[in-house]
């Protein structure tokens, strides 16, 4: 009964290089989230997609951050051109139906370091 | 705007000590109040919840009271042991799709 799975769980990255974060959901679910955690921060919401569809991207940065979750395979989360601000933990959740914290799991998230 | 502010960390504590981690919150409107752990290395875990004032959640031991009148959600824990060592997250959401989060505690417990 496998959970959530990220990966790469630690990514190093110099700046102006591209950063792509794969969130394999729990079997079955059809909603996923992104977080990012910042140096000395709590978690902040980046996008909610469903399958094929962003449902709100209001936490993403307007620019050089996207976010899919195909009809087959995991959901990434790409950022171009990364810069050192970028650097932090991202945590995917997913969950089976719309929002509710009792049936959403969390991965153990990716580490990116900008260098 | 909506914001969680959670103790700085980390905890440090002999096993079988009295645990607190304070939380309080700041929300326009009546949100539901939780609490997470993320041991190393894993995801975090819901770990208790509650959904309107004077709501005790409870779970492994640990609970919290959603109070209202101080917009406080404090983690309590009679008797830690070492396995409890992990980073804790109070969080809440105002019915949509999101969750805001504190900056998470460290707890370490020793033998």
């Amino acid at each position: 009964n496998a959970g959530v799975m990220q990966n790469p769980r630690h990514l190093v990255r110099r700046r102006g290089q591209e950063a792509r974060l794969r969130c394999s959901p729990v079997k079955g679910h059809s909603h996923v989230y992104w977080y990012r955690q910042l140096p000395e921060e709590g978690l902040k919401f980046m996008v909610y997609l469903q399958k094929e569809n962003i449902i709100d991207e209001s936490g993403m940065p307007k620019e050089r951050f996207s976010a899919e979750f195909p009809k087959e395979g995991p959901s990434i989360l790409r950022i171009q051109q990364v810069v050192r601000g970028d650097s932090a933990a991202y945590f995917c959740a997913s969950s089976p139906q719309d929002f509710d914290p009792e049936t959403q799991y969390f991965g153990p998230g990716t580490r990116l370091l900008v260098l | 705007g909506d914001s969680v502010t959670q103790m700085e960390g980390p905890v440090t504590l002999s096993e079988e000590a009295f645990l607190t981690i304070n939380c309080t919150y700041t929300a326009t409107g009546y949100p539901s109040l939780f609490w997470y752990v993320q041991y190393p290395g894993e995801g975090l875990q819901l770990l208790l919840k509650a959904t309107k004032a004077d709501d005790k959640g409870s779970n492994k031991g640990f609970e919290a009271t959603y109070r209202k009148e101080t917009t406080s959600f404090h983690l309590e824990k009679g008797s830690v042991q070492v396995s409890d060592s992990a980073v804790y997250f109070c969080a809440l959401t105002l019915y949509t799709d999101k969750l805001i989060f504190g900056t998470g505690t460290r707890l370490q417990v020793f033998p």
